[in-house]
Parts: C-alpha cells; structure tokens; sequence
C-alpha cells in the first residue's frame, strides 16, 4: 500500500498565482481531510469528505480556498488568488469509516512570495 | 474554549524516564481518541488510540482515558533521544472529524 499520496511535495509562487494540491487517499478509504499546519495555529482542518461528498469545510478560511473530491481517487485544495498569510504545510488525510485513526501524506509545504 | 487542549512544552526529560503527555478535550460526545507523534519536517504518524475508559499499553507507550474529565493523556516509559518529537492529541468528535491539539513538544536528553 502507497499510502496518502500528495503532490507537489514543495511549491512556491507568488502573490497571487493560482495553486492547486493534490491528494490521492488510500484506496478504500473513504473519508478524506484536507489539514494546514502553521507554528502559530497548530493542525487545523481545513474541509472534510465523506464518499466524495463535501460534509464539513467550515474550516476553510476564506472563498480564495476551494477543495474538491471528483472521485474516489483524488481531491484537490486551490487558492487562488495565494497570499504570503496562505504559506504553510497542507496535509491531507484518510481513513475507513468507523473510529479508526487517520492516515496522513506528507504533505506539501507552500510558500507563498 | 478550543476543542482540544495541550500544554505547548517543550517538556524536557532526561533519558531513562518517564514522559507524561496530557490533553484535554471539550466535546463529550467524542468516541476515539489518538496520540501521533511527529517528527520535524515530517507528517504525524499514530503511536496510539484508546477507545474506552482506563489504560492500553503498547510497548513503551501507555494511554489513559477519563472520558468522565475529558481528559487524555500518554506515558512514555524508558524515554529515548529518538522519543523527541511533537506529540500530537487527536480526538474523533461526532461530527467524525479528527480535531487536533495544537501539540506538545518533548526533548529527551541523553
């Protein structure tokens, strides 16, 4: 098993340029959380899917953030337009319905200029 | 109040001895509760989860739940320098979203 895969694993852009992060959960699972981490914020989720259907993104910050699960297979989380305020670790993660602990990629380090 | 609490640290222990991690959680409806621990520059990997009132141990590692004081908390016996890391406490609230603490960070020194 591969794994939380997330692409690109380091980005940065510029003041607002468009960016997409991209996450392929593991296979079966079927819950997937997009998290960012900063040293000042901690992990805070961002957007929850549950059988590709977004169930929870009141932890998105702003309408600049969209996220989206087409499949199964894969989801994406975009800014556009990027702030420097945007820069941080972007985690995604998975797991199986039920109460089991979450699989996490790791991650993609965005630093916004 | 913030749905999950930890104490920030550093907490630092010498070798040989035992850590004590704890975390306090505000939604008493939450069922699963987690300790990952993560390394720097590197995602949070699971080391345990506790599901019911008491203790499960799992090598070095202990966790307690207090489902009664929504409280957490992990013992490290044995404590080693590759031990020094974030640990991170996650609990499963109703909602079944994962909300996290904003972590604790330990040094264990040789």
């Amino acid at each position: 098993d591969a794994g939380v895969i997330q692409s690109p694993r380091h980005e940065v852009t510029e003041m607002g340029q468009e960016v997409t992060l991209r996450c392929k959960p593991i296979s079966g699972h079927n819950s997937l959380f997009w998290y960012r981490q900063t040293m000042m914020r901690g992990l805070e989720l961002l957007i929850y899917f549950n059988n590709n259907v977004p169930i929870d993104d009141s932890g998105m910050p702003e309408d600049r953030f969209s996220a989206k699960m087409p499949n199964a297979s894969f989801s994406t989380l975009k800014i556009q337009p990027s702030e420097p305020r945007d820069s941080a670790v972007y985690f995604c993660a998975s797991n199986s319905d039920g109460l089991t602990e979450a699989f996490f990629g790791q991650g993609t380090r965005l630093t916004v200029v | 109040q913030k749905e999950v609490e930890q104490n920030s640290g550093p907490l630092s222990v010498p070798e040989g001895a035992i850590a004590s991690l704890n975390c306090t959680y505000s939604d008493r409806g939450s069922q699963s509760f987690f300790w990952y621990r993560q390394y720097s520059g590197k995602s949070p990997e699971l080391i345990m989860s506790i599901y019911s009132n008491g203790d499960k141990e799992d090598g070095r590692f202990t966790a307690q739940l207090n489902k009664a004081s929504q409280y957490v908390s992990l013992l490290i016996r044995d404590s080693q320098p590759s031990d020094s890391a974030t640990y991170l406490c996650a609990v499963r609230a109703r909602t079944y979203k994962y909300i996290f603490g904003t972590g604790t960070r330990l040094k264990v020194l040789a």
